[in-house]
């Protein structure tokens, strides 16, 4: 139990244009998911924590107009990097949580390049 | 607010040796602790968690990591390594309520096993 599907799993993008990213809790509701990046050799960095039904909070540094985060159901929360350059070319990782104390569970990431 | 601190970037160590990846954190409040696995291209998995009770815990791969709350320590310890150890493990830490409760990071060591 406790499934995060992460889609898509790698994508290329040209300059300029804008990605979505899918994260849904497969077996389980998921009142809040969070959403990181990763560069590489490092550690995941924290950029926002969205909640069912309300606006997602943003980590001090990250553009709010070029992350858009909805979290419309209680499975599916969507990362949308919008006027994609190649300083944003990163991994993303979501994570959604649980009941309960333990209950962090990560999608598999998304691999965005940005050309 | 916590932080969290691996003194090791990097652990080379060879087939069958034991091996410590050592954790710190600062909190000033009571907390959770957990060390997540990486490999390449995915996402975290969950090794092992301390929440409460007994200050040992152990994975079910042979991985323990015991809480030391004097020292604010949360080290990771296996007695002998195998070659499919070698991953970027994540040490974090949280909160035990509200908005303390989110995850926050070390930087990682790279265990690499060699034979």
């Amino acid at each position: 139990g406790a499934v995060v599907s992460q889609h898509p799993s790698w994508v290329i993008c040209k300059s300029g244009t804008s990605v979505k990213i899918e994260c849904r809790s497969l077996d389980f509701q998921a009142t809040t998911m969070f959403w990181y990046r990763q560069f590489p050799k490092q550690s995941l960095m924290l950029m926002a924590t969205s909640n069912e039904g309300s606006k997602a909070t943003y980590e001090q540094g990250v553009e709010k107009d070029k992350f858009l985060i909805n979290h419309a159901s209680l499975t599916l929360s969507t990362l949308t990097v919008t006027s994609a350059h190649p300083e944003d070319s990163s991994f993303y990782i979501c994570s959604a949580r649980r009941q309960g104390v333990d209950g962090y569970t990560f999608g598999s990431g998304t691999r965005l390049t940005v050309v | 607010a916590q932080s969290v601190t691996q003194l090791d970037s990097q652990v080379p160590v060879f087939e069958e040796a034991p091996v410590e990846l050592r954790c710190n954190y600062s909190s000033s409040v009571s907390v959770y602790l957990f060390w997540y696995v990486q490999y390449p291209n995915q996402g975290l998995q969950l090794l092992l968690k301390y929440l409460s009770g007994s200050t040992l815990v152990e994975s079910i791969n042979g991985f323990e990591a015991e809480f030391n709350k004097s020292q604010t320590s949360f080290h990771l310890r296996k007695p002998s390594v195998h070659i499919s150890d070698t991953a970027e493990y994540f040490c974090a830490v949280s909160g035990t309520s509200g908005s303390a409760r989110q995850l926050t990071f070390g930087s990682g060591t790279q265990l690499t096993v060699l034979p």
